[in-house]
């Protein structure tokens, strides 16, 4: 089966400064890539998402790049506010078959 | 419905008592996924319909747990003789057509087993 690995597990960075989060993934057959912001109590909310025929998607502060010959693809938040800390996952799924294997999760701290 | 519906929010459940977990997913959503969430884990896939219809049941973690759909909207999740380590959020997503883009979640069922 698939098996997503997630790096780091918390990201701490000052207000205004970038954040990188990455993930592994180990099943070819996975071709859509997508990325949930959780904030405490809530339901994860879908920000970013990539499918596996781009290389890399940019939307305001958040891009996501996606390296398939390796099986990585990484979130990239720039000029980062408080707002932004919450918990961030990444997914790999395998779309027409409806299997999906979240990472463990980053906790992203923005210090003001 | 606007968004994914979940119910009830929270639960409370002595152990060994039988619960059911609901899930309205987004009117026109054809995949509607199942995932359980400990606390300050990550999401594990529990199971995944395509219509009414389970094409993966892999993640459901033993035979207490069992889950229905039907006609392609509404959805349940029994859990069966609860135990103390079922604690944990259920997340309910779903998804529109056949090829799985875009999940929207539910707020979530806080289930506690005492």
């Amino acid at each position: 089966g698939e098996n997503v690995e997630q790096h780091p597990s918390t990201l701490s960075v000052q207000e205004g400064d970038s954040a990188v989060i990455k993930c592994t993934y180990s099943d070819s057959a996975s071709n859509y890539f997508p990325w949930y912001k959780q904030e405490l109590g809530k339901r994860p909310q879908l920000i970013i998402d990539i499918r596996s025929n781009v290389g890399e998607k940019k939307d305001q502060r958040i891009a996501v790049t996606l390296n398939k010959t390796a099986k990585h693809f990484s979130l990239h938040i720039t000029e980062t506010q408080p707002e932004d800390s919450a918990v961030y996952f990444c997914a790999a799924i395998e779309a027409n078959a409806g299997k999906s294997t979240f990472g463990d999760g980053t906790t992203l701290t923005v210090k003001p | 419905g606007a968004g994914v519906s979940q119910s009830p929010s929270n639960k409370v459940t002595e152990k060994g008592k039988d619960v059911e977990l609901r899930c309205d997913p987004i009117s026109g959503h054809t995949a509607l996924y199942w995932y359980r969430q400990s606390l300050g884990q990550g999401l594990e896939f529990l199971i995944y319909f395509q219509g009414n219809s389970a094409p993966d049941k892999s993640g459901l973690p033993s035979d207490r747990f069992s889950a229905e759909r039907t006609g392609g909207s509404v959805s349940t999740l029994t859990i069966q003789r609860t135990q103390q380590e079922d604690s944990a959020v259920y997340l309910c997503a779903s998804s529109p057509g056949r090829f799985n883009y875009g999940y929207t979640f539910g707020s979530g069922t806080r289930l506690t087993v005492v």
